[in-house]
């Protein structure tokens, strides 16, 4: 099975702050990577699939690079409805493997 | 717009027996390949099971293929998800997700499975 690593587990940012997570895949998943935000007592919501592509109506702060076994995602001034948990996801192989995922919190 | 309702969970016993179901509306329900994510109490995403628009490719996780079946019937919009000789470690928010292009990108609310005596 592909093991999805993120860091960091946890991350204390301020509103307008610019941050970077990462994800590094055990072997190489190509550009089958997707990053997922879950707040709190709510279902995930998709953000990015195939590395860098953003879903219908993401706001534009968010972006994702990377392909092969490093891939990061990118919130550039960070708003109130950003503070989340943030997961990544390979669909390279089955199983399909999710990082441990990166709490962000408010500084 | 899109919607996936799941229900089916609760409480059962170690070693019992559940169905989910998770009823789709809003899009063409057998053109789209579905998939089962579960989340335990306080832990991450972990997936579980895959079926593709027809049906007729399954896939699961090694915790558990051989005990979960994951089914659709495209004449109701309806996936399931039989789970037998359930175990506590399988206590979880079980979540109903749509794929495109290989990517689950809209999931519903979840339902939560507890197993305990």
């Amino acid at each position: 099975d592909i093991q999805m690593t993120q860091s960091p587990s946890s991350l204390s940012a301020s509103v307008g702050d610019r941050v970077t997570i990462t994800c590094r895949a055990s072997q190489g998943v190509s550009s089958s990577l997707a990053w997922y935000q879950q707040k709190p007592e709510k279902a995930p919501k998709s953000l990015i699939f195939s590395a860098s592509n953003l879903q219908s109506g993401v706001p534009s702060r968010f972006s994702g690079s990377g392909s092969g076994t490093d891939f990061t995602l990118t919130i550039s001034g960070l708003q109130p409805e950003d503070f989340a948990t943030y997961y990544c996801q390979q669909y390279n192989s089955y199983p399909i493997t999710f990082g441990q995922g990166t709490r962000l919190e408010i500084k | 717009e899109v919607q996936l309702l799941e229900s089916g969970g609760g409480l059962v016993l170690p070693g019992g027996s559940l169905r989910l179901s998770c009823a789709a509306s809003g899009f063409t329900f057998s053109g789209y390949a579905m998939n089962w994510v579960r989340q335990a109490p306080g832990k991450g995403l972990e997936w579980v099971s895959a079926i593709s628009g027809s049906g007729g490719d399954t896939y699961y996780a090694d915790s558990v293929k051989g005990r979960f079946t994951i089914s659709r019937d495209n004449s109701k919009n309806t996936l399931s998800l039989q789970m037998n000789s359930l175990r506590a470690d399988d206590t979880a928010m079980y979540y109903c997700a749509k794929e495109k292009g290989e990517v689950p990108d809209f999931w519903g609310q979840g339902t939560l499975v507890t197993v305990s005596s």
